[in-house]
């Protein structure tokens, strides 16, 4: 069993949507939870990144971390072609220790 | 403010070769991660430098080395190359102690043939 799980999609939806985008996870000495956005052809770029649970909001995109459930979500309102990419979360124990466990990716595409 | 630089951006080597591969990390990071990204699958994690040591090492066989210089750059090395090495290189660089501050490069795309 993977340590994260993530569904790997694509996900269709039309512009100006809401996307749920999740993944769940086993390990519960994991801590802070990071959202990627992975282009085609380009490297990860950091969405948002929670510590623990609870909310936290960034324009458009709103993560959510419950560790109860060892479940986190990213939200993208008004969802814009410009949106579709890959979403990798990722996660990992504590500030000192840095790997990054990612899951496999969600491949979300928008259309107009 | 220049980002992660990664060269080269594309390479094909053969079966049993070995490779190289380098990484500038953005300025003011001191520490660089490198991880392979297989085709559909997310990022695994290869190992990671700071102050020209390996600091933590994923679960990649020892043909998988690397190196930090002075500079902070840094080199991936693979020896005896395998077909299921073909792959995406990140290599990604932070502040020691901020795992969640990581900045990545566009990556190197390697394959074997």
């Amino acid at each position: 069993q993977k340590e994260v799980e993530q569904d790997p999609g694509p996900l269709s939806v039309p512009e100006g949507a809401i996307v749920s985008l999740n993944c769940t996870y086993s390990n519960s000495a994991f801590q802070y939870f990071m959202w990627y956005r992975q282009y085609s052809r380009k490297g990860p770029e950091l969405l948002m990144y929670t510590y623990s649970s609870g909310n936290k909001e960034d324009g458009r995109f709103t993560a959510q971390v419950d560790k109860s459930s060892k479940y986190i979500s990213l939200f993208i309102r008004d969802s814009q072609p410009s949106d579709s990419a890959t979403y990798l979360c990722a996660m990992n124990k504590n500030t000192g220790f840095q790997k990054l466990v990612f899951g496999t990716g969600t491949r979300l595409l928008v259309s107009p | 403010d220049a980002g992660v630089t990664q060269s080269p951006t594309h390479l094909i080597k053969t079966r049993g070769q070995q490779v190289t591969l380098r990484c500038s990390p953005k300025s003011g990071h001191d520490t660089v991660s490198w991880y392979q990204q297989a085709l559909g699958q997310g990022p695994q994690f290869i190992f990671q430098y700071y102050e020209e040591e390996e600091r933590q090492r994923g679960n990649f066989p020892d043909r998988f080395s690397g190196h930090q210089f002075p500079n902070y750059s840094s080199e991936l090395n693979v020896n005896a190359l395998l077909l299921g090495d073909s792959a995406l290189y990140l290599c990604a660089s932070s502040h020691w102690g901020q795992g969640q501050g990581y900045t990545f490069g566009s990556g190197t795309r390697l394959t074997v043939v």
